[in-house]
């Protein structure tokens, strides 16, 4: 199986701040990298596909980069609602591996 | 809106079965997609533990074959997991979600999660 390592695992930020959370696969996706956001009541929902597609519904401050092995989540200006847990996940390779997760928390 | 709600027992005992329920609202799971159950380990570990397509088709993560099974009741709009044997790792957040993609493997709706702990 594909291993995917975030990092940080914690990030503390403030308000309007702009934070980046990376995501390496232990081998090479070829852009096949998702990313998650997982609210504190638990609901989870999706935000990027492929890379740099935004799901539909996901405001613009959100980004998403990345090719070969190293990928990374943008958010250019944080809002309160952004405070969350983000999961990468990669679908290059059966089965979908999920990186451990990022908690972005209020500084 | 489609809507997908986990539910079933929050304690099960070790070698015992893991039964959960998925009910889906807003969309019928033989139109189209497949869907997936999705578990979170305490400390954040997210695993894919396998799918049931639209047209009833199963596909397995491979470290736990021997153990799930993952099928559907059409006319309730639900899908079901068992797992078999479990134990203390088992205790986890179970979620299910529409899932779509080459191998099923992007996942655009989740449940709320149900808890499931896993302890004599």
């Amino acid at each position: 199986d594909i291993q995917m390592t975030q990092s940080p695992s914690s990030l503390p930020a403030s308000l309007g701040e702009r934070v980046t959370i990376s995501c390496r696969a232990s081998q090479g996706i070829s852009n096949n990298l998702n990313w998650y956001q997982q609210k504190p009541d638990g609901t989870i929902k999706p935000l990027i596909y492929y890379t740099s597609n935004l799901q539909s519904g996901v405001p613009s401050r959100f980004s998403g980069s990345g090719s070969g092995t190293d990928y990374s989540l943008t958010i250019s200006s944080l809002e309160p609602e952004d405070f969350a847990m983000y999961y990468c996940q990669q679908d290059a390779s059966f089965p979908p591996t999920f990186g451990g997760g990022t908690k972005l928390e209020l500084k | 809106e489609i809507q997908l709600q986990e539910s079933g027992p929050g304690l099960v005992k070790p070698s015992q079965s893991l039964s959960l329920t998925c009910s889906v609202t807003g969309y019928t799971i033989t139109s189209g997609y497949d869907w997936s159950w999705i578990r979170k380990f305490p400390g954040n570990k997210m695993e894919w533990m396998g799918y049931i397509s639209n047209s009833g088709s199963t596909n397995y993560n491979p470290s736990l074959k021997i153990r799930i099974s993952i099928t559907r009741d059409t006319s309730k709009n639900q899908f079901f997991l068992q797992l078999n044997s479990v134990t203390t790792e088992d205790t986890a957040t179970y979620y299910c979600a529409r899932s779509y993609g080459y191998n099923s493997d992007y996942f655009d709706y989740w449940g709320q999660g149900v808890m499931v702990t896993v302890s004599s």
